[in-house]
């Protein structure tokens, strides 16, 4: 079946520092791909929506030069947490929708800790 | 966005079937009915969708009321493995970003042995 990864699966990073977690779709093109946060006992929260070749569109409140986005290609978007600080850290979740079918399909997660 | 209503938490007995409720009385016409369930840890699975019909695929059925405004996701013989939070969540019709997902809070589902 479909599969999306993400990388890294688990990060530790300083204060002040930048993160990039990777998003790919391994068997299917996704012309669009979207990014969600989930803190700890709570649901997911959608971030942004990523699209190959144009710029990502932001949810209400989500800071957009925080949260770098850049969908290069139609297997492969990126989020940078740009100067992290401790309440950035969170369960980061991409996924892509393959759309023939009308399903999504999640990344595994990343878990960011900022110190 | 149009909401979703489900319970909290619901409890179930391994190898019994499993009825979660799902309410969403402000459904529109052309809005997708999915189901996701999400295990500690890791991102969410998907796990059934459907439009007016019921649906059955190999992990579930899915009944959905005759007005809409409410469905059922059955799980036939509930294992430990299916331990997890289920999220019916409606998909919006509406255009460019018709694949967005906007998740509820969910059902916490525990499965006893």
């Amino acid at each position: 079946g479909a599969v999306v990864s993400q990388h890294p699966s688990r990060v530790i990073c300083k204060s002040g520092t930048s993160v990039k977690i990777e998003c790919r779709s391994l068997d299917f093109q996704a012309t669009t791909m979207f990014w969600y946060r989930q803190f700890p006992k709570q649901s997911l929260m959608l971030m942004a929506t990523s699209n190959e070749g144009s710029k990502a569109t932001y949810e209400q409140g989500v800071e957009k030069d925080k949260f770098l986005i850049n969908h290069a290609s139609l297997t492969l978007s990126t989020l940078t947490v740009t100067s992290a600080h401790p309440e950035d850290s969170s369960f980061y979740i991409c996924s892509a929708p393959r759309r023939v079918y009308n399903e999504q399909f999640f990344g595994p997660g990343t878990r960011l800790t900022v110190l | 966005d149009a909401k979703t209503t489900q319970p909290n938490s619901m409890e179930s007995n391994e190898e019994e079937p499993v009825h979660l409720p799902c309410n969403h009385s402000t459904i529109s016409g052309t809005d997708y009915i999915h189901w996701y369930r999400q295990l500690p840890s890791q991102g969410p699975e998907y796990v059934i969708h459907g439009l007016t019909s019921n649906v059955n695929n190999r992990m579930a059925s899915l009944a959905i009321a005759e007005d809409r405004k409410s469905s059922t996701l059955i799980l036939h013989r509930a294992t430990l493995r299916d331990a997890a939070v289920y999220y019916c969540i409606l998909q919006i019709n509406s255009g460019g970003s018709n694949y967005k997902l906007t998740f509820g809070k969910g059902t916490l589902l525990t499965v006893n042995p």
